[in-house]
């Protein structure tokens, strides 16, 4: 079983809508959970971090952890063209451990 | 402020050739990061430095891999020799503390022909 495991898409939604991201993780004892957004060619750039279970809301993103499930989502609303990207989940102990990621294609 | 400055941008080389990258943190951030970005490996770290001093080097492939940092705002991963299978970008990242975001530089794309 993977540490970071996250489905590699791509995950096809019409603008407007909410893209849902998925991301489960292995270790219990994992404390810091990161989203990135990575561009084609360009570096990861963090969107959304979150500690503790329940919601956590920046603009139109949303991340969502619950640990008792190892589970780490992110929502984003209102989905535009300029959102393609690949995501990355990250669960951090210390160093990061990245999941694969998965591409998001909104289409207009 | 300056984000994590990363050079060169882009490097090709020969087999055999020796290879440096080279990395400036954010100013105040006590860890420093490189990792590796394939597209059949994904993200990888080699290798993390806390307060200059290198913490975990589980990462790094093989002894032809090294990194040093020796002050707090400059650090290089040297490959010798490098390798057509080392091909891939290469990320610096920065925290302010260990459990924190970290923040990426805009990487090293190597080509080893």
């Amino acid at each position: 079983q993977k540490e970071v495991e996250q489905n590699s898409g791509p995950l096809s939604v019409p603008e407007g809508a909410i893209a849902s991201l998925n991301c489960t993780y292995s270790d219990r004892v994992s404390q810091s959970f990161f989203w990135y957004r990575q561009y084609s060619g360009k570096s990861p750039e963090l969107i959304m971090s979150i500690y503790s279970n329940g919601d956590k809301e920046d603009g139109r993103f949303t991340a969502q952890l619950n640990k008792a499930s190892q589970y780490v989502s992110l929502l984003i609303r209102d989905s535009q063209p300029s959102d393609s990207a690949t995501y990355l989940c990250a669960v951090n102990r210390v160093k990061l451990i990245f999941g694969t990621g998965t591409r998001l294609q909104v289409f207009p | 402020d300056a984000g994590v400055i990363q050079s060169p941008r882009h490097e090709v080389t020969e087999m055999g050739q020796e290879v440096t990258l080279r990395c400036k943190p954010i100013s105040g951030h006590d860890y420093l990061f490189w990792y590796r970005q394939t597209m059949m490996r994904g993200l990888e770290l080699l290798i993390y430095f806390n307060n200059n001093v290198p913490i975990d080097d589980s990462g790094m492939p093989e002894d032809r891999f090294s990194a040093k940092m020796p002050n707090a705002s400059f650090s290089t991963l040297k490959i010798q020799p490098s390798e057509p299978r080392d091909s891939a970008v290469y990320f610096c990242a920065s925290s302010p503390e260990g459990y924190n975001e970290q923040f990426f530089g805009p990487g090293t794309r190597l080509t080893v022909l």
